[in-house]
Parts: structure tokens; sequence; C-alpha cells
């Protein structure tokens, strides 16, 4: 159990923002929100990751809800390159990332 | 300068070998792990070393063993292999147990005819 609801895909145009949701109202106070992407045939790649606040950084924004129990990761200007699996994690065992099944998004011309 | 590297890029033996894929991270982390990414795209966990030792051994069968020659290595050895062994397998590490800010290695494909 992954903890996260993340849609199975989703659709940019690009140069335009992507936003890409997940649920994790289980989430406990402790409990970080991370985002990795893989793009095909390659590993996963971090992206982002937060507690409570909003953060960004070069790649991307990540905006939590005040209850924690929803994110959304912002791609400002999504480009063909962007194309990729996106995960949404809350549960971390023993230090490890629990991986759900993520949102494809495809960044189309 | 990759910062995680693996080989083989990809494998394809016969039910019953024995096989080795080898990984290595130049960024001085404390911690590397192994992944398993099967057909369904399902990327899960499989083993963790922190500063050479094995600190969480997932629900693996014991044909795979992780051997760390030194903080900067991680190998994974299967015996015995099996078709449903066949999958990506990715290795990571990150700077210490946390699972934040892992780095990926670009993964072995691993083919079992």
């Amino acid at each position: 159990d992954a903890k996260t609801t993340q849609p199975t895909s989703m659709d940019c145009a690009e140069g335009r923002a992507a936003n890409l949701p997940c649920n994790h109202s289980t989430i406990s106070g402790n409990e970080y929100v991370y985002w990795y992407r893989q793009i095909h045939s390659q590993g996963p790649q971090y992206i982002i990751h937060g507690l409570k606040n909003n953060e960004t950084n070069e790649m991307a924004s990540l905006i939590i809800t005040e209850d924690r129990k929803s994110s959304t990761l912002i791609l400002p200007h999504a480009t063909l390159r962007d194309t990729a699996v996106y995960y949404c994690i809350v549960r971390v065992e023993s230090g490890n990332l629990i991986f759900g099944k993520g949102t494809k998004l495809s960044v189309k011309p | 300068d990759t910062a995680v590297s693996q080989t083989p890029k990809y494998l394809v033996t016969q039910m019953g070998n024995d096989k080795s894929i080898k990984c290595e991270q130049n960024l001085g982390h404390d911690t590397m792990y192994w992944y398993k990414q099967d057909s369904k795209k399902f990327l899960k966990i499989m083993f963790s070393y922190n500063n050479k030792e094995l600190i969480i051994n997932e629900t693996v069968p014991n044909r795979f063993s992780p051997k760390s020659p030194d903080k900067a290595h991680l190998n994974l050895h299967i015996n015995s292999l099996e078709l449903g062994d066949s999958a990506v397998y990715f290795c990571a590490s990150s700077p210490r147990l946390g699972g934040r800010w892992s780095y990926f290695g670009p993964g072995t494909r691993l083919t079992v005819t």
C-alpha cells in the first residue's frame, strides 16, 4: 500500500503548466511528500519534496494543502522531455521509498 | 562522471544460471539500494545497505544476495535464476538512510529464458 492516489495518466500541451495531483489523506504528521519521475527506460529521478510549506526548485513547485491530505506538483513550462511517469511518495519504510503506480504524463506538441 | 552506474545494461541468461549485476556510486553516499521493476512497471525495494551493512532485507528469495566490497559498491548476486526474475533492476544511493534525494542508476534489464 503506497498510501497515495494519483491519476493514471494526464496530457499537457508543450509550454503550458503541468499540474499533477496526489491524494495522501492518511499521511501522518512527520511524513514528507516526495516526488520522483521516471523517463522511459531510465532510472527514477528525484524532483522535490516537502513537509508542510510549499517548495520550489529549478525543476518544479510543490503545493501542499493546509491539511496535508493532498499535494500538487507543478511543472511551470512543460517540454516534450518532461514526458514521464511521475510518482508521488509518502510512505517510507525503514528509510526506503515505497513507490505507487504513478501518473503517466504525456506532453504533446 | 556518472553518479550511479550499473553494469551490464542488458543481461540475457538461461534458467538455473548464476549471475551478478554491479553497481558503483561516486557521490560519497552512505546508503545504497537495489530496486526491482517488473513487467507491470511496479518499482519495489529489495535491499538497503548503510555503511556496508545490510540494514533491511525485504521478502525476496535468498537466491538474491547483495554484496558490498566497499561503501561505493553494492553488487547483486542471483543464484539459480528463474523466469520470474526477469525484470529491470535499479541500483540507487542516498546520503543517508531515509530515501530522500535518492539517485538511481540507469538500470539493468535481466531476461531469463
